[in-house]
């Protein structure tokens, strides 16, 4: 069964560290991947995706994650973390003739 | 981002309560999807709507009950609800072609926070 697994549940970094969030996937075909950003009581805001090409991709907010198909892996990550980056990450996959699939999340906090 | 919106964005209902949510994109997209949400666990899909027919219903209880009039708004009625069902209920959007197809990037809405006493 196709499944979405993100290691950490929760993780505190000071502001202006870098960060990476991991994302692992579990799927027969390649899949379609996604970030999505989770703001204390507001929906999803999608960061990037990734269907084909460069597998270094580039989001909002200076975010980017990289494909790695040998790792099953979409890491996401940001050089320098702002105090308004604290939120809920979720990872997501889609292949064809699915629904999307999501990672339980990782939540960030960010220390000043 | 106002492509998805979604009201009302608080409810508070007792569990003898009809109730319903309402959302509408504004993004020209032909597939609509609940989700719930709920504390320390994943998003849960509960419903699809491609070009306002229902091709998903993931073995959600009956007192859940949607309805899609047309490929802009999407509605879940409520009735007879259990405190369990206390959640963020979040809806979306993606421009889908053919069932079967990939489903193009979810938007979603800023979603409804429900608590049922």
């Amino acid at each position: 069964a196709q499944s979405v697994t993100q290691p950490d549940i929760h993780i505190t970094v000071s502001e202006g560290a870098s960060l990476e969030l991991r994302c692992n996937y579990s799927y027969g075909a390649t899949p379609y991947l996604f970030w999505y950003v989770q703001s204390p009581g507001q929906g999803l805001q999608l960061l990037l995706k990734y269907f084909s090409g460069d597998t270094l991709v580039q989001g909002i907010k200076g975010f980017e994650a990289e494909f790695k198909r040998s790792q099953s892996s979409f890491n996401l990550r940001k050089p320098s973390v702002h105090w308004s980056d604290a939120a809920e990450y979720f990872c997501a996959v889609v292949t064809y003739g699915q629904n999307f699939v999501f990672g339980p999340g990782t939540r960030l906090s960010v220390l000043p | 981002e106002t492509g998805v919106t979604q009201t009302p964005r608080h409810l508070v209902m007792g569990m003898t309560n009809k109730k319903s949510l309402k959302c509408e994109q504004h993004l020209g997209h032909n597939a609509m999807y609940w989700y719930k949400q709920s504390a320390k666990k994943p998003l849960e899909l509960m419903f699809v709507y491609n070009f306002k027919e229902q091709t998903e219903n993931n073995s959600v209880p009956s007192r859940f009950s949607p309805e899609c009039p047309n490929s802009s708004h999407l509605f879940l009625h409520l009735h007879t609800l259990q405190p369990e069902d206390s959640a963020l209920y979040l809806c979306a959007s993606s421009q889908e072609a053919q069932r079967g197809d990939l489903q193009e990037t979810q938007y979603f809405g800023p979603g409804t926070r429900l608590l049922v006493l």
